[in-house]
């Protein structure tokens, strides 16, 4: 039973080029969530996905970034015209179903490292 | 600002002693805690949650306890081993009553020595 997928592990760009993040969730998951990680600090929350529909992207900067999750494929994190700043390691989520019960855990990717050169 | 922030950012221990982490969170309608190991280059791993109707939950060789009057919680690794070494966050979801938009403490690195 695999588990949350994530490609490529490393991705290094340039400034100004386009960095695109895939995250494949855990069978029977439907909903997907995408956090940012600084060196040295906590994962912060960036977006909640379910198929096809943005639940809440509240955590994610307004220009430049966009996620999504097809009805098909993985889901795709983008961020374009890439900046020093950018560079993370982004982790993506996924859960079976959205609740207030226990069996609502997360389970994290092992994460895609961006590089911005 | 975080609602959840850690006391301590490195703790060493030897192998075979106990080993205590803490967490500090600031609202006090939070009802819900998850404790995550990170291991180097890797992805967060559940270890074990808590609801604020309990003040203690135990687990295989770890124990979380929540002091909700001065809003505090503990990780407890029993006999700590060296794979035990990462780094461990509390985390709490941003809304009571749900499990996504996590928020995740700055994290302790725990270094296990032989």
């Amino acid at each position: 039973n695999a588990g949350v997928m994530q490609n490529p592990r490393h991705l290094v760009r340039r400034r100004g080029q386009e960095a695109r993040l895939r995250c494949s969730p855990m069978k029977g998951h439907s909903h997907v969530y995408w956090y940012r990680q600084l060196p040295e600090e906590g994962l912060k929350f960036m977006v909640y996905l379910q198929k096809e529909n943005i639940i809440d992207e509240s955590g994610m900067p307004k220009e430049r970034f966009s996620a999504e999750f097809p009805k098909e494929g993985p889901s795709i994190l983008r961020i374009q015209q890439v900046v020093r700043g950018d560079s993370a390691a982004y982790f993506c989520a996924s859960s079976r179903l959205f609740s207030g019960g226990n069996d609502n855990e997360q389970f994290f990717g092992p994460g895609t490292r961006l590089t911005v050169l | 600002g975080e609602s959840v922030g850690l006391h301590l950012p490195t703790l060493s221990v030897q192998e075979g002693d106990n080993s205590i982490i803490n967490c500090a969170y600031s609202n006090s309608a939070s009802d819900y805690f998850i404790w995550y190991k990170q291991e180097s280059g890797k992805g967060p791993q559940f270890i074990i949650d808590i609801r604020s109707n309990m003040d203690k939950r135990q687990g295989q060789r770890v124990t979380v306890l929540l002091n909700k009057t001065v809003k505090h919680l503990s990780l407890q690794i029993a006999a700590t081993q060296p794979g035990d070494s990462a780094v461990y966050f509390c985390a709490e979801p941003h809304h009571a009553g749900s499990n996504y938009k996590l928020t995740f403490g700055k994290g302790t690195l725990l270094t296990v020595n032989p």
